[in-house]
């Protein structure tokens, strides 16, 4: 059975702090990962990655996959109230463009 | 604007009594997906479709009915709603990209259906 976990479940911090969050996972016919950002609406696309290794960056977000420990990274620097929100990971699958979401990790970013 | 619409997006109703949410995307995605949400559990696909007449259960496929008769559109059939379909649902779609990289999924804004 797939299997995603995201650590931790929830976290505070203030304007200025980094966050990492992680998410280690176990799926058959592994493809890809992507990330995806979830205020109080829809999950919105932040970063899909394919290769090992070869860091994604977004602005003060940045992400990397390990396909050989199972686990991908995402760094928010200088985190601002706008980063807000529950970040999920979602690996997938190479048949059916399936994707297995983990939990989420909620952050609050504090003024 | 390329975007996915589902209707409707609140939907307060009674046990038993047939529903239809629709989804919609604008992108001639090949591929779309109905997901439910609940808070611990996450976000849990129910049914998908590879591509018209083409549907196939997810995991949680159990009191839902799909159907792609058109490549634009794949209503959610709720024939006997019962209160633990309560939940908040997404419809997703995204081309299907034969190469090493999945093709991202857009997701449409959320349909919050309460079952009495």
């Amino acid at each position: 059975e797939d299997k995603v976990v995201q650590s931790p479940l929830s976290l505070v911090v203030h304007e200025g702090d980094t966050v990492t969050l992680n998410c280690s996972y176990e799926v058959t016919n592994f493809r890809s990962l992507l990330w995806y950002k979830q205020e109080k609406k829809a999950p919105t696309f932040l970063f899909m990655l394919t290769s090992s290794g070869i860091e994604k960056k977004s602005g003060r977000l940045s992400s990397i996959l390990d396909k050989k420990e199972l686990f991908s990274i995402l760094n928010i620097t200088a985190t601002q109230t706008g980063d807000s929100a529950v970040y999920l990971c979602a690996p997938s699958k190479a048949a059916g463009n399936k994707l297995t979401f983990g939990g989420g990790t909620r952050v609050l970013v504090k003024p | 604007e390329a975007q996915v619409t589902q209707n409707p997006r609140y939907l307060i109703t009674v046990t038993g009594k047939k529903l239809t949410v629709t989804c919609s995307q604008n992108m001639n995605h090949e591929y779309m997906s109905w997901y439910r949400q609940d808070p611990g559990l996450g976000l849990r696909q129910i049914y998908y479709s590879m591509n018209v007449e083409v549907t196939d259960k997810g995991d949680v496929p159990e009191g839902y009915k799909v159907s792609r008769k058109e490549k634009r559109n794949f209503p959610l059939i709720l024939e006997s709603p019962s209160p633990n379909q309560t939940s908040l649902y997404f419809c997703a779609s995204s081309a299907i990209n034969r190469g090493p990289s999945t093709d991202t999924q857009y997701f449409g804004p959320g349909t919050r259906l309460t079952v009495l």
